[in-house]
This record gives C-alpha cells, sequence and structure tokens, in this order.
C-alpha cells in the first residue's frame, strides 16, 4: 500500500522553464510534507517543506504547493536549470508522531536541458 | 549545518561475513537516526528508527536478527547487516533528525553501497 505516490517516473524540460513534480498521499493524518533532492549514489538533499496549515511555501526558485482536500502537492522550480537535474522524491509525515517517520514517494527523475 | 556522514562509502564483501556500517551527525544532536536502503530506481524504504540510548524500532519485514542497529550517543548510530547474502546488496541510507528542530526535516548521510559477493 503506496501511501506517497509520484506518478510520473520522469520528466523533461528546458533550462529556463518551470518544472512541475507532482506527488500525492491517501493518508490523511499526513501533515507535513517535505521534498529531497537526490543525485545518483548520494543521500538525498532537503529542498523544502511545508505543514498542512499552509497551502505554499516559497524558497527562491523552490514553491512547494499543497492541496489538503485533494490530498496533492506540487513543487515547482523557476527557473529550471540543467543542475537541477537529479531525482525528487516527495515524503510524508505526521507531526507529533513519536518517531517522526518520513514516507517517501518512488521519486520522478527530473532532466533540465540546456 | 546539519551535515551527516556515513561511512565507509561503499562495502564489498563475501556471502556469510558481517558489515558494519556507521552514521554520525557531525554539528548537531541527534536523539533519532534512522535508516534506509534504495534498490536502483526504487524509493528509499524505511528499515528501522534507533533512538538514542533505547532499542530500535523495526519496520514490519524487516529482520531485526540480521540487521543490528546500535545508537549507542547523540551522535553515532551503527548498522551491522550480519551474515551478509548477494540479496542483501543494496544502498544503505542513514538519517538524522535534529533534536533541537520542531519540524520533521531529516538530514541525510551520502549512503554506502553494500555489494555481497
Amino acid at each position: 500500500d503506496q501511501q506517497v505516490k509520484q506518478n510520473s517516473p520522469s520528466l523533461s524540460v528546458q533550462e529556463g522553464r518551470i518544472s512541475i513534480l507532482n506527488c500525492d498521499y491517501t493518508n490523511s493524518m499526513f501533515d507535513y510534507f517535505l521534498w529531497y533532492k537526490k543525485y545518483p549514489a548520494e543521500g538525498p538533499t532537503f529542498l523544502i517543506s511545508i505543514s498542512s496549515i499552509k497551502d505554499k511555501n516559497e524558497d527562491g526558485r523552490f514553491t512547494v504547493f499543497l492541496n489538503k482536500s485533494a490530498k496533492h502537492l506540487s513543487l515547482h522550480i523557476v527557473p529550471s536549470q540543467p543542475g537541477d537535474s537529479a531525482v525528487y522524491f516527495c515524503a510524508a509525515s505526521r507531526s507529533g508522531g513519536s518517531n517522526y517517520k518520513l514516507t517517501f514517494g518512488k521519486g520522478t527523475l527530473l532532466t533540465v536541458n540546456p | 549545518g546539519a551535515v551527516v556522514s556515513q561511512h565507509p562509502s561503499r562495502v564489498i564483501c563475501k556471502s556469510g561475513t558481517s558489515v558494519k556500517i556507521e552514521c554520525r551527525s557531525l554539528d548537531f544532536q541527534a536523539t533519532t537516526m534512522f535508516w534506509y536502503r534504495q534498490f536502483p530506481k526504487q524509493s528509499l524504504m524505511l528499515m528501522a528508527t534507533s533512538n538514542e540510548g533505547s532499542k530500535a524500532t523495526y519496520e514490519q519485514g524487516v529482520e531485526k536478527d540480521k540487521f543490528l542497529i546500535n545508537h549507542a550517543s547523540l551522535t553515532l548510530s551503527t548498522l551491522t547487516v550480519t551474515s551478509a547474502h548477494p540479496e542483501d546488496s543494496s544502498f544503505y541510507i542513514c538519517s538524522a533528525r535534529d533534536a533541537s528542530y520542531l519540524d520533521n526535516e531529516q538530514f541525510f548521510g551520502p549512503g554506502t553501497r553494500l555489494t555481497v559477493l
């Protein structure tokens, strides 16, 4: 039972354009969401997060949108740069859970073409 | 800040041997550390949650006698793969949670590639 889903295994965009990465979740108890970026053979790097009390969080070129009613979040990268090419993982957790476990999606490979 | 290291980065061992992987939080205290494994083109699968000074909590389907976890200090957790077999070959990643942060952010190590021959 996959509680966090990233239905697009890959995405290709042109440099300078917007990249939109999508994520859906099924567990209504999740109330904190994170995006991580990962290069091959490296650990994930934290990008941006959002609490369920918000519907948008912005940090530079990265913006995360949360639609709680649809159980959907998205990561927007604008403008996209070739260095953004990596696998992006969406993760979700429950605040107040004793262990703060993260549940990850399968990731989306983003390729930004020069 | 919030740097997590792992050692070794890569290990090759013979079937039947045991391998220890270390995870360290370098500039913060981590009351909780997590161990994941990742198969090619798959998601990160949580194996266990490690709390300093107490027994680890294993996810369903993970053999606790095979994957021994020790979290002896606020900056170090170890994962020992006992009697390793080729099917244990994988990319193992640890993460640590900074107890001073209220959010659920975890900081990840660079991972350890284990190959069992």
